[in-house]
């Protein structure tokens, strides 16, 4: 059961650099997001996407961009990394929004040095 | 704005200990609560919730009430195990218009870190 799938698991940048974490989903869900998780900060919001083709931002979107060209892939870009984007990123997606049950993949952990 | 306030951590316990991680919240309307649980290495799952003010959300021994008058959802769980370390955050979900589009929005707590020592 693959169920959300993110990759890579970690990765170190350096400043300026670029990458995409990918993720994908094999549930057939419609919703999905990207947080990032910082010590005891909690999961922040950084873009979520309702389905195919449409997306938006969500409580931290700058520095970020996201792209929704089917219903199973959801990849988050970096364009210029800076140290601020230290963090661990989960990919999360839900057939039902209502529900608050979201299905999280296991975390890419990311050092921007 | 919506939030949700988690007693600091960590946490330590022996095992067969009795545990409580409190957590508070403030929301417009009537939100959904939840307890995620992030085991090591994994990433987060639900572990219960409720809908409804005076609700009790119940898995895997851990319960919570949504208690509306005290704006709580306090998670318990009446003897630990070594397995249960993990970090564990309280949610609420609210449903959001936004630019046309609408989706539930659940906002975290920053999570209690929770270690069973045998």
């Amino acid at each position: 059961n693959a169920g959300v799938t993110q990759t890579p698991k970690f990765r170190i940048l350096k400043i300026g650099q670029s990458m995409t974490l990918q993720c994908t989903q094999d549930m057939n869900h419609n919703y999905m997001y990207w947080y990032r998780q910082d010590p005891g900060m909690g999961l922040k919001l950084i873009y979520y996407s309702v389905g195919a083709g449409i997306t938006d931002k969500g409580e931290v979107p700058n520095g970020y961009n996201v792209s929704r060209s089917t219903t199973e892939d959801f990849p988050l870009r970096l364009e210029l990394a800076a140290p601020s984007q230290t963090s661990v990123y989960f990919c999360a997606s839900t057939g039902h929004p209502n529900t608050g049950e979201l299905f999280f993949g296991e975390g890419s952990r990311l050092t921007v040095l | 704005g919506n939030s949700v306030t988690q007693m600091e951590g960590p946490v330590t316990l022996s095992e067969e200990a009795f545990l409580t991680i409190n957590c508070t919240y403030t929301a417009t309307g009537y939100p959904s609560l939840f307890w995620y649980v992030q085991y090591p290495g994994e990433g987060l799952q639900l572990l219960l919730k409720a809908t409804k003010a005076d609700d009790k959300g119940s898995n895997k021994g851990f319960e919570a009430t949504y208690r509306k008058e005290t704006t709580s959802f306090h998670l318990e769980k009446g003897s630990v195990q070594v397995s249960d370390s993990a970090v564990y955050f309280c949610a609420l979900n609210t449903h959001v218009n936004a630019g046309g589009t609408s989706y539930g929005k659940l906002t975290f707590g920053q999570g209690t870190i929770l270690t069973v020592h045998p």
